[in-house]
């Protein structure tokens, strides 16, 4: 099964970090980790992705488990417009994103 | 910019109507998808294309069909719409490499009444 593992739901408070977990953990050697979020009424749009190693850019950071059958998505300061469904996916050889049920962010004031 | 553009945002049609979404990206990639998401659930996969000419069925193709002529559209066909079509769908594309990213349009919310 292609499909990753994520909480339901998850709460931040506006201006402090904020760590979404993902579990992948039948993920083979060349599917990449891919994150994406979908804001209320819109498309998903692309936030990172990453293989082996950790990433960043200016929107997240990606941090990968050594073993790779976990991720974290890192968003620094959360604001009230990160509220959001996040998914995180496994990209694969057959080169199809499979979304799950995704994390539902809510960011506190 | 590039873009990709879903029509209509909005339709209403009956139950028996045949129906077509359009997806039209300036992206120039070789991957274009149709996904459904239905009210407080995740995408599903409809259909895929790599390319022109070549398309493949997603977990929930029954009742869509999807064709690619050119690189730019890949048009979703209800034949016969049923109630359970109801739904947003959202069409995406990607290039072939595994380490890029998708984009996806903004979506069409289909009623079938």
């Amino acid at each position: 099964d292609a499909k990753t593992t994520q909480p339901n739901s998850m709460e931040s408070n506006e201006e402090e970090p904020v760590h979404l977990p993902c579990n992948h953990s039948t993920i083979s050697g060349t599917d990449y980790i891919h994150w994406y979020r979908q804001l209320p009424s819109q498309g998903p749009e692309y936030v990172i992705h990453g293989l082996t190693s950790n990433v960043n850019n200016r929107m997240a950071s990606l941090a990968i488990a050594e073993d790779r059958k976990s991720s974290t998505l890192i968003l620094h300061r959360a604001t009230l417009r990160d509220a959001a469904v996040y998914y995180c996916i496994r990209r694969l050889w057959g080169q199809n994103f499979v979304f799950g049920p995704g994390t539902r962010l809510s960011v506190l004031p | 910019d590039a873009e990709i553009t879903q029509s209509p945002r909005h339709k209403i049609t009956e139950t028996g109507r045949q129906v077509t979404l359009a997806c039209h990206q300036t992206w120039n990639h070789n991957n274009m998808f149709w996904y459904r998401q239905d009210l407080g659930h995740g995408l599903r996969l409809i259909h895929y294309s790599y390319g022109v000419q070549d398309t493949n069925k997603g977990e929930v193709s029954d009742g869509y069909s999807v064709s690619r002529s050119n690189t730019e559209d890949l048009p979703l066909t209800l034949e016969s719409a049923a109630s359970s079509q109801t739904s947003v769908y959202f069409c995406a594309s990607s290039e072939s490499n595994r380490a890029t990213e998708a984009f996806f349009g903004q979506g069409t919310r289909l009623t079938v009444v």
